[in-house]
């Protein structure tokens, strides 16, 4: 059982270059999420999905897209990197259970934009 | 405006003694409140979730509060170690949403042998 599992865990890309970091969860969830994470900061959401075949917009969405591929698998895309997109990206999973929704979360992915 | 706020400073405390952490928000009013530990270069992990109309939860040695008229959150570990040592995260749920979660920041904790 290997959780939240986030593929690569380390990138450099150059200004405009673009990637996909996928997730993936094996704890059969419906919910899934991407944060970003910088210094001083709170991990802030960037998209979320409720469920299979829905995507929703966080709080910092632009320059980013999603894909919900199946229930298990969200992959977040940046389409041209920019420097302002330095920063460690975690994906995250959570099912209601009795109305309690902790989330567990992936080992993070550390991009660099130069 | 909104904001929720932990100490930005570190807290260095010696073993054994009780480490205590707060949250405090303002223009929110969330339905729970949960706690996360991260250690440095990982992913959050779930400590402990308190809802509105509970006033404290413990879990072996730790014990949340959540006071929603002073809308803070205190987050205690009691006989600390030094393998307590970590960044410890508090994060909102607000109600009618399903799980959208507002972290704060985070506070570093240093147990010193």
């Amino acid at each position: 059982n290997a959780g939240v599992t986030q593929t690569p865990k380390f990138q450099v890309l150059k200004t405009g270059q673009s990637m996909t970091l996928q997730c993936a969860q094996d704890m059969n969830h419906n919910s899934m999420y991407w944060y970003r994470q910088d210094p001083g900061m709170g991990l802030r959401l960037i998209y979320y999905s409720a469920s299979e075949g829905t995507t929703d917009k966080g709080e910092v969405p632009n320059g980013y897209n999603v894909s919900r591929l199946n229930k298990r698998e969200f992959s977040l895309r940046l389409e041209s990197a920019a420097p302002s997109q330095t920063s460690v990206y975690f994906c995250a999973s959570s099912e209601a259970r009795g109305h309690t929704y902790e989330q567990y979360f992936g080992p993070g992915t550390r991009l660099t934009v130069t | 405006s909104q904001k929720i706020e932990q100490n930005s400073e570190a807290l260095n405390i010696q073993e054994g003694k009780t480490a205590t952490l707060t949250c405090n928000y303002t223009n929110y009013s969330p339905a729970y409140l949960q706690w996360y530990r991260q250690d440095p270069g990982r992913g959050p992990v779930f400590l402990l979730l308190i809802r509105e109309n509970e006033k404290e939860k413990r879990k072996e040695r730790l014990k949340v509060t959540f006071d929603t008229t002073l809308k803070q959150s205190l987050f205690h570990i009691t006989a600390s170690q030094p393998a307590d040592s970590a960044t410890y995260l508090c994060a909102l749920s607000l109600s009618g949403g399903y799980n959208k979660l507002i972290f704060g920041a985070g506070t570093r904790l240093a147990v010193h042998p």
